[in-house]
């Protein structure tokens, strides 16, 4: 059973440092992984998808990295501002595993002036 | 830009009846999901749903629960008869196709509050 794990589950860093937010799994079989941010009490914005051929995707401040064999991901957030604080999530779909995902514990971010 | 809408935002119910939360999936996307959260804990997959049958489901989404999608536009999920276990935010979600672009995207939530 595929288990994803998130650390640090929170972190608070001052406004304009660059940050590393680091996702596990433990099925390397994965065909893709998302990232997500999620506000308190609201929904799901995704950030980035990158497919298991990929090694990272870019958008805007946001790097996501992909390692499969080492069963880890990274996102790295550059120049962090205050309305970057919200809760991150990571998901990963399983090859032949359909289309759910498996969510992390996530990682509660506070960026502080 | 085209977005997962999802009614009521919030809904509070009596244990034993039942709900039905509705979600208006992005217009040209083909694969439909509903995901749950309960309040501190992961988001957690219940049902995908394709081509007008369920193509998988957790081992959550027993027999209280149905999806439907009743006309071209809504998707909905049914929970017959609710627990209190079932208080939770129900999000819905929806992405493009099968193939190997398959992002997903969420809509809003619905905060479902069994008494």
């Amino acid at each position: 059973k595929q288990e994803v794990t998130q650390i640090p589950a929170a972190l608070s860093v001052p406004e304009g440092e660059n940050l590393v937010l680091n996702c596990s799994f433990t099925d390397s079989a994965i065909y893709n992984l998302q990232w997500f941010r999620q506000d308190p009490g609201k929904g799901l914005t995704s950030l980035l998808l990158i497919q298991s051929s990929q090694r990272e995707q870019t958008s805007g401040r946001l790097n996501a990295s992909l390692d499969k064999s080492s069963g880890r991901s990274t996102l790295y957030i550059a120049a962090s501002q205050p309305g970057d604080s919200a809760t991150y999530l990571c998901a990963v779909r399983l090859t032949g595993g359909g289309n759910k995902l498996t969510f992390g514990t996530g990682t509660q971010l506070k960026v502080e002036l | 830009e085209p977005e997962v809408t999802q009614t009521p935002s919030h809904q509070v119910t009596q244990m034993g009846q039942e709900v039905i939360l509705r979600c208006v999936p992005i217009s040209n996307h083909l694969y439909f999901y509903w995901y749950r959260q309960i309040l501190g804990q992961k988001v957690e997959f219940l049902v995908s749903f394709y081509n007008n049958e369920i193509s998988e489901k957790s081992e959550i989404f027993d027999d209280q629960f149905s999806v439907e999608r009743p006309d071209g536009s809504n998707f909905t999920l049914k929970i017959r008869s609710t627990k209190l276990e079932d208080s939770a935010m129900y999000f819905c979600a929806s992405s493009p196709q099968t193939s190997s672009y398959n992002e997903q995207f969420f809509g809003p939530g619905t905060r479902l509050t069994v008494l």
